[in-house]
């Protein structure tokens, strides 16, 4: 399979603890989306890199969350401090990079996190 | 911040009814790109608009940018349904990453 992976699909945690999850993005794509989503909305951009550099990251965003590309491959998001408002799906997507036209994002399947 | 607002939010047809579903935003947009998830799926891309006014077609699908580059919709003739999913428009701002409407949730009676 070539397409976006995410592992681990589903996590359930307790308040306080910290997670990481990954993201696998197709091989050939510069860049790599994490974005957040609740049940019943559109999903939520929280950071993007172009390559190994982080170039954007959404001032909604909590310090508690953080994320890396370190060679430019694949990312890991973590979340410190987990709170039960940081349940929701965490999905990854990957797309070649230009300014514009944009490319199209290819989405993985997303790590649902539950914090209990 | 940016919003792109998307209605209705839901819409239920009968199969083979046609389906639209409209996108604004209040500022313009560099461009706008269109995505499907079905039930317990992920987003999947089915369409880009760039240009002012462009009009893209896909089978039963018809998408419209509009002339100010600040609305799109989604149009669905005859559907069926396979059609079933939350459409979700991505606007996309000068300089900015995209930012996703709430999506409309269709679904589409036998």
């Amino acid at each position: 399979d070539t397409g976006v992976s995410q592992d681990p699909r589903h996590k359930i945690t307790k308040r306080g603890q910290n997670v990481t999850f990954r993201c696998d993005p197709i091989s050939e794509h510069n860049r790599l989306y994490w974005y957040r989503q609740t049940l019943g909305q559109g999903p939520e951009f929280l950071t993007y890199f172009q390559n190994e550099a982080q170039l954007e990251k959404s001032r909604l965003l909590s310090d508690r969350f953080s994320a890396e590309r370190p060679k430019g491959s694949f990312s890991t998001l973590e979340i410190q401090r987990t709170e039960q408002g940081d349940s929701a799906m965490y999905l990854c997507a990957s797309s070649l990079g230009q300014e514009l036209p944009s490319y199209e994002q290819y989405f993985g399947p997303g790590t649902r996190l539950t914090v209990t | 911040g940016q919003q792109v607002m998307q209605i209705p939010q839901y819409q239920h047809v009968q199969e083979g009814e046609d389906f639209t579903t409209y996108c604004n935003s209040s500022t313009t947009l560099s461009n706008i790109q269109w995505y499907k998830q079905r039930p317990g799926g992920h987003p999947v891309f089915l369409i880009q608009l760039v240009k002012s006014g462009e009009v893209k077609k896909q089978k039963r699908l018809t998408f419209q940018f509009g002339e100010a580059k600040k609305n799109s919709s989604l149009h669905i003739t005859a559907t069926q349904t396979t059609d079933v999913g939350t459409y979700f428009c991505a606007g996309r701002y000068y300089g900015q990453n995209f930012v996703f409407g709430p999506g409309t949730r269709l679904s589409v009676l036998p």
